[in-house]
Protein backbone atom coordinates (compact mmCIF):
# COMPACT_ATOMS: atom_id res chain seq x y z
CA UNK A 1 0.00 0.00 0.00
CA UNK A 2 1.91 3.06 -1.30
CA UNK A 3 2.31 6.29 0.26
CA UNK A 4 3.61 8.94 2.32
CA UNK A 5 4.60 8.52 6.18
CA UNK A 6 4.79 11.47 8.40
CA UNK A 7 5.78 10.52 11.92
CA UNK A 8 4.64 11.32 14.71
CA UNK A 9 0.93 13.03 14.60
CA UNK A 10 1.59 15.55 17.12
CA UNK A 11 4.82 16.64 18.74
CA UNK A 12 5.86 18.56 21.69
CA UNK A 13 9.03 20.59 22.29
CA UNK A 14 10.03 22.61 23.97
CA UNK A 15 11.59 26.43 23.36
CA UNK A 16 15.15 26.13 22.44
CA UNK A 17 15.25 22.54 21.43
CA UNK A 18 16.75 21.23 17.53
CA UNK A 19 13.51 18.60 16.43
CA UNK A 20 13.58 16.11 13.67
CA UNK A 21 10.51 15.41 11.57
CA UNK A 22 10.39 12.65 10.03
CA UNK A 23 8.74 12.13 6.36
CA UNK A 24 9.19 8.41 4.62
CA UNK A 25 7.77 7.30 1.12
CA UNK A 26 7.17 4.00 -0.67
CA UNK A 27 6.05 5.22 -3.98
CA UNK A 28 9.32 5.64 -5.69
CA UNK A 29 9.16 8.96 -5.88
CA UNK A 30 12.36 10.76 -7.05
CA UNK A 31 11.18 13.93 -5.42
CA UNK A 32 10.62 15.22 -2.21
CA UNK A 33 9.02 18.22 -0.18
CA UNK A 34 8.29 20.11 3.09
CA UNK A 35 5.45 22.65 3.77
CA UNK A 36 4.45 24.33 6.71
CA UNK A 37 0.90 25.49 7.39
CA UNK A 38 -0.12 28.57 9.60
CA UNK A 39 -4.28 29.08 10.69
CA UNK A 40 -5.73 30.93 7.77
CA UNK A 41 -2.81 31.00 5.44
CA UNK A 42 -1.55 28.58 2.47
CA UNK A 43 1.04 26.09 2.49
CA UNK A 44 4.55 27.33 2.08
CA UNK A 45 7.31 25.58 0.93
CA UNK A 46 10.33 24.95 3.57
CA UNK A 47 12.58 22.78 1.00
CA UNK A 48 12.34 20.40 -1.79
CA UNK A 49 14.89 18.02 -3.05
CA UNK A 50 14.79 16.67 -6.90
CA UNK A 51 16.85 13.82 -6.22
CA UNK A 52 18.98 11.69 -3.98
CA UNK A 53 21.79 14.03 -2.48
CA UNK A 54 20.37 17.46 -3.70
CA UNK A 55 18.27 19.54 -1.82
CA UNK A 56 17.37 23.76 -2.39
CA UNK A 57 15.61 25.99 -0.13
CA UNK A 58 11.88 27.27 -0.76
CA UNK A 59 10.41 30.38 0.73
CA UNK A 60 10.51 30.61 4.32
CA UNK A 61 14.05 27.75 4.77
CA UNK A 62 15.39 29.86 7.56
CA UNK A 63 15.25 27.90 11.33
CA UNK A 64 15.08 24.65 9.36
CA UNK A 65 17.27 22.18 7.65
CA UNK A 66 16.79 19.08 5.80
CA UNK A 67 18.92 15.87 4.33
CA UNK A 68 18.36 13.20 1.57
CA UNK A 69 20.72 10.71 1.74
CA UNK A 70 17.77 8.13 0.69
CA UNK A 71 15.37 8.22 -1.84
CA UNK A 72 12.85 6.94 0.64
CA UNK A 73 13.23 9.54 3.38
CA UNK A 74 13.32 13.58 3.95
CA UNK A 75 13.96 14.25 7.39
CA UNK A 76 13.14 18.02 8.47
CA UNK A 77 14.82 19.71 11.74
CA UNK A 78 13.17 22.56 13.31
CA UNK A 79 15.98 24.29 15.11
CA UNK A 80 16.08 26.82 17.52
CA UNK A 81 16.96 29.39 14.95
CA UNK A 82 13.18 29.34 14.01
CA UNK A 83 11.45 32.21 15.49
CA UNK A 84 8.00 31.03 15.31
CA UNK A 85 8.08 26.55 14.90
CA UNK A 86 4.41 26.30 16.32
CA UNK A 87 2.54 25.12 12.87
CA UNK A 88 1.11 22.08 11.48
CA UNK A 89 3.90 20.35 8.81
CA UNK A 90 3.66 18.67 5.53
CA UNK A 91 5.59 16.41 3.64
CA UNK A 92 4.73 15.43 -0.07
CA UNK A 93 6.20 13.67 -3.17
CA UNK A 94 6.23 13.94 -6.96
CA UNK A 95 7.45 11.54 -9.37
CA UNK A 96 9.86 13.81 -10.50
CA UNK A 97 11.06 15.86 -13.73
CA UNK A 98 7.73 17.64 -15.21
CA UNK A 99 5.80 16.05 -12.92
CA UNK A 100 3.90 18.97 -10.89
CA UNK A 101 1.09 16.56 -9.27
CA UNK A 102 2.25 16.55 -5.36
CA UNK A 103 1.30 13.40 -3.18
CA UNK A 104 1.08 14.55 0.52
CA UNK A 105 1.59 12.85 4.28
CA UNK A 106 -0.99 13.62 6.70
CA UNK A 107 0.92 15.69 8.32
CA UNK A 108 2.68 16.75 11.96
CA UNK A 109 1.41 19.23 14.19
CA UNK A 110 4.13 20.65 15.94
CA UNK A 111 3.68 22.79 18.99
CA UNK A 112 6.85 24.51 20.99
CA UNK A 113 5.89 25.35 24.53
CA UNK B 1 3.75 39.60 -2.39
CA UNK B 2 0.92 37.01 -2.48
CA UNK B 3 1.49 35.15 -5.66
CA UNK B 4 -1.59 33.39 -5.46
CA UNK B 5 -4.87 34.65 -4.42
CA UNK B 6 -7.91 33.02 -2.98
CA UNK B 7 -10.25 35.95 -2.23
CA UNK B 8 -13.46 34.24 -0.69
CA UNK B 9 -12.03 32.27 2.98
CA UNK B 10 -15.53 30.42 3.10
CA UNK B 11 -18.51 29.26 0.35
CA UNK B 12 -21.73 28.32 1.69
CA UNK B 13 -24.18 26.10 -0.99
CA UNK B 14 -26.79 23.95 -0.92
CA UNK B 15 -26.43 20.03 -1.65
CA UNK B 16 -27.36 19.32 -5.20
CA UNK B 17 -26.19 23.23 -6.61
CA UNK B 18 -22.93 24.49 -7.93
CA UNK B 19 -20.28 25.58 -6.12
CA UNK B 20 -17.21 27.45 -8.01
CA UNK B 21 -14.50 28.74 -6.09
CA UNK B 22 -12.37 31.49 -7.46
CA UNK B 23 -8.31 31.58 -7.44
CA UNK B 24 -6.44 34.52 -9.12
CA UNK B 25 -2.59 35.15 -9.92
CA UNK B 26 -0.33 37.63 -10.35
CA UNK B 27 2.77 35.72 -11.55
CA UNK B 28 2.74 35.32 -15.70
CA UNK B 29 5.15 32.47 -15.47
CA UNK B 30 2.66 30.13 -13.83
CA UNK B 31 2.12 27.79 -16.16
CA UNK B 32 0.63 24.72 -14.80
CA UNK B 33 -2.00 25.05 -12.27
CA UNK B 34 -4.06 22.41 -9.28
CA UNK B 35 -6.74 22.32 -6.96
CA UNK B 36 -6.38 20.25 -3.56
CA UNK B 37 -8.90 19.27 -1.47
CA UNK B 38 -7.98 19.30 2.74
CA UNK B 39 -10.01 18.29 5.75
CA UNK B 40 -8.87 19.34 8.86
CA UNK B 41 -5.48 17.67 10.52
CA UNK B 42 -4.68 15.61 7.15
CA UNK B 43 -2.62 16.88 4.28
CA UNK B 44 -3.76 17.82 1.01
CA UNK B 45 -5.30 15.23 -1.53
CA UNK B 46 -4.78 16.38 -5.53
CA UNK B 47 -8.42 16.97 -7.48
CA UNK B 48 -8.03 18.32 -10.45
CA UNK B 49 -5.57 20.23 -12.72
CA UNK B 50 -4.91 22.58 -15.68
CA UNK B 51 -1.95 23.63 -18.38
CA UNK B 52 -1.73 27.02 -19.69
CA UNK B 53 -2.39 25.98 -23.03
CA UNK B 54 -5.81 24.57 -21.99
CA UNK B 55 -8.78 26.81 -20.64
CA UNK B 56 -11.15 24.13 -19.50
CA UNK B 57 -10.61 21.06 -17.95
CA UNK B 58 -13.25 18.14 -16.32
CA UNK B 59 -13.11 15.28 -14.18
CA UNK B 60 -16.58 14.47 -13.16
CA UNK B 61 -18.54 16.61 -11.10
CA UNK B 62 -15.48 18.68 -11.05
CA UNK B 63 -14.06 20.73 -13.91
CA UNK B 64 -11.20 23.81 -13.87
CA UNK B 65 -11.76 26.83 -16.27
CA UNK B 66 -8.63 29.32 -16.85
CA UNK B 67 -8.55 32.61 -17.89
CA UNK B 68 -5.12 33.40 -18.87
CA UNK B 69 -5.90 37.29 -20.05
CA UNK B 70 -7.34 37.56 -16.61
CA UNK B 71 -4.90 35.54 -14.74
CA UNK B 72 -7.99 33.71 -13.26
CA UNK B 73 -8.90 29.92 -12.60
CA UNK B 74 -12.16 28.48 -11.01
CA UNK B 75 -13.22 25.26 -9.86
CA UNK B 76 -16.45 24.17 -10.61
CA UNK B 77 -18.49 21.07 -8.42
CA UNK B 78 -21.78 20.38 -9.60
CA UNK B 79 -23.90 18.47 -8.15
CA UNK B 80 -22.30 19.77 -4.85
CA UNK B 81 -22.79 16.82 -2.25
CA UNK B 82 -22.11 17.25 1.59
CA UNK B 83 -18.88 14.82 1.54
CA UNK B 84 -17.36 17.60 -0.44
CA UNK B 85 -16.92 19.88 2.59
CA UNK B 86 -13.21 20.62 3.27
CA UNK B 87 -11.03 23.41 2.49
CA UNK B 88 -10.17 23.91 -1.13
CA UNK B 89 -6.89 25.28 -2.34
CA UNK B 90 -4.97 25.83 -5.83
CA UNK B 91 -1.71 25.80 -6.62
CA UNK B 92 0.26 27.22 -9.52
CA UNK B 93 3.77 26.67 -10.87
CA UNK B 94 5.96 27.88 -13.52
CA UNK B 95 6.75 24.01 -14.61
CA UNK B 96 10.16 23.20 -16.31
CA UNK B 97 12.83 22.97 -14.12
CA UNK B 98 10.90 24.52 -11.62
CA UNK B 99 8.29 22.06 -11.68
CA UNK B 100 8.37 21.04 -8.15
CA UNK B 101 7.97 24.59 -6.71
CA UNK B 102 4.07 25.18 -6.05
CA UNK B 103 2.75 28.20 -4.83
CA UNK B 104 -0.73 27.69 -3.03
CA UNK B 105 -3.63 30.37 -2.13
CA UNK B 106 -4.84 31.01 1.03
CA UNK B 107 -7.40 28.47 0.84
CA UNK B 108 -11.45 28.99 0.38
CA UNK B 109 -13.34 26.41 3.12
CA UNK B 110 -16.52 24.92 1.14
CA UNK B 111 -19.55 23.96 3.08
CA UNK B 112 -22.40 21.98 1.48
CA UNK B 113 -25.50 21.85 3.11
CA UNK B 114 -27.66 18.60 3.16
Amino acid sequence: DGGITQSPKYLFRKEGQNVTLSCEQNLNHDAMYWYRQDPGQGLRLIYYSQIVNDFQKGDIAEGYSVSREKKESFPLTVTSAQKNPTAFYLCASSAGQGSSEQFFGPGTRLTVL
Amino acid sequence: DQQVKQNSPSLSVQEGRISILNCDYTNSMFDYFLWYKKYPAEGPTFLISISSIKDKNEDGRFTVFLNKSAKHLSLHIVPSQPGDSAVYFCAATPGGTSYGKLTFGQGTILTVHP
